[in-house]
């Protein structure tokens, strides 16, 4: 069946330094893949989607490509801010609507 | 304003009691889902409605039934709470093939 990986379950970096998330799938459906950010005790919420390969598509400073070759869409940043530490999760689309989540990864961003 | 609402938002509940968690949206998205999160399992999927009486199963749908007569009103329920259901609970909705979810504030759930 249809899965998203995220390998790290926490990742700590400092301050101004870049960011990279990994994220990779697998899929026997049309690719729709997502990142969604989850603040600390906050709903979470779309920060970028994509379902185009090899384009590059940026949000809040944020972004990812979509490899379908590899199967990956790792989300990355080029300077960390204290504001980015939050729980961040891979989605894929599946038939009929539904998002199957990766199991997360937390960015703590330390001064 | 996009809206989901999610009542209650805290719930404490003994082992065996039936429980009733609501969810509303203010968008008239026809697709609603109940999800569970859980410390290194994620966000999982328990149910997807994708309107009114047309609800399908997700990943972990037992112990868990749906219910959604209004298009913008959808529960979730619990009857004879386990201790495992203990979690936090999001509510959440989109509109057509966008797939873009809207998250509610969750409700976090303790079965003792």
């Amino acid at each position: 069946g249809d899965s998203v990986t995220q390998t790290e379950g926490l990742v700590t970096l400092t301050e101004g330094l870049p960011v990279m998330l990994n994220c990779t799938y697998q899929t026997a459906y049309s690719t729709f893949l997502f990142w969604y950010v989850q603040h600390l005790n906050e709903a979470p919420k779309l920060l970028l989607k994509s379902s185009t390969d090899n384009k590059r598509t940026e949000h809040q400073g944020f972004h990812a490509t979509l490899h379908k070759s590899s199967s990956s869409f790792h989300l990355q940043k080029s300077s960390a801010q204290l504001s980015d530490s939050a729980l961040y999760y891979c989605a894929l689309r599946n038939m009929g609507y539904k998002l199957t989540f990766g199991t997360g990864t937390s960015l703590l961003v330390d001064p | 304003d996009m809206k989901v609402t999610q009542m209650p938002r805290y719930l404490i509940k003994r082992m065996g009691e039936n429980v009733l968690l609501e969810c509303g949206q203010d968008m008239s998205h026809e697709t609603m889902y109940w999800y569970r999160q859980d410390p290194g399992l994620g966000l999982q999927l328990i149910y997807i409605s994708y309107d009114v009486d047309s609800n399908s199963e997700g990943d972990i749908p037992k112990g868990y039934r749906v219910s959604r007569k209004k298009r913008e009103h959808f529960s979730l329920i619990l009857d004879s709470a386990k201790t495992n259901q203990t979690s936090v609970y999001f509510c959440a909705s989109s509109f057509g093939s966008q797939n873009t979810l809207y998250f509610g504030a969750g409700t976090r759930l303790s079965v003792l």
